[in-house]
């Protein structure tokens, strides 16, 4: 069973689009965090929520972190070929040393 | 250096060959990871280390696993008699401090073993 579950698993977009993609759980976190990874190279840090129903915004992607700080999303406003590459979402598993965990991504293809 | 910087980034191994995978993290970066990563999956935790300390080796798959940082800096993870399963992609990750504001990945080995 995946600590974290994220949803779409694949998506695929036209260039101008806007999407969201999901990350939900059971358990409650103490901060949660978004990646980027492209093909060939490790994930690339995007943002940290810390705060139950934080909004932070980063050009073009706006993610929140749910109230009870089990969920959080991803918004792209105006999708770029750019943005192509896999969406992870993580964050520790509290009171379990410090195993950090990870969803098994989003998959999103930007088309030109 | 600038980045966490792996070696090396492919490796082919034979069924049953021994494979050392190293990753060199960002200087002073106290917290170090490694993660396992199959085809089109999210990165696995294998083990976790703070300075030179294995806090938390959870999980590694099989004692076949072993993974060191013997001065705090330079990690190498060992695989002994590999298995086709334990082809994938293997990342490092660094941080500053527990690595509450996020890590610093390095590009990764990609283990084939045929």
């Amino acid at each position: 069973t995946q600590l974290l579950e994220q949803s779409p698993q694949f998506l695929s977009i036209q260039e101008g689009e806007n999407l969201t993609v999901y990350c939900n759980s059971s358990s409650v976190f103490s901060s949660l965090q978004w990646y980027r990874q492209e093909p060939g190279e490790g994930p690339v840090l995007l943002v940290t929520v810390v705060t139950g129903g934080e909004v932070k915004k980063l050009k073009r992607l706006t993610f929140q972190f749910g109230d009870a700080r089990k969920d959080s999303s991803l918004h792209i406003t105006a999708a770029q070929p750019g943005d192509t590459g896999l969406y992870l979402c993580a964050a520790f598993r509290d009171n379990y040393g410090q195993n950090f965990v990870f969803g098994p991504g989003t998959r999103l293809s930007v088309l030109p | 250096g600038a980045g966490v910087s792996q070696s090396p980034r492919y490796k082919v191994a034979k069924r049953g060959q021994d494979v050392a995978l190293r990753c060199d993290p960002i200087s002073g970066h106290v917290s170090l990871f490694w993660y396992q990563q199959a085809l089109g999956q999210g990165p696995e935790f294998l083990t976790y280390f703070q300075n030179e300390a294995q806090l938390d080796k959870s999980g590694l798959p099989s004692d076949r696993f072993f993974a060191e940082r013997p001065e705090g800096s330079v990690s190498t993870l060992k695989i002994q008699r590999t298995q086709q399963e334990d082809s994938a992609v293997y990342l490092c990750a660094s941080s500053l401090d527990a690595g509450v504001e996020g890590y610093t990945f390095g590009s990764g080995t990609r283990l084939t073993v045929v």
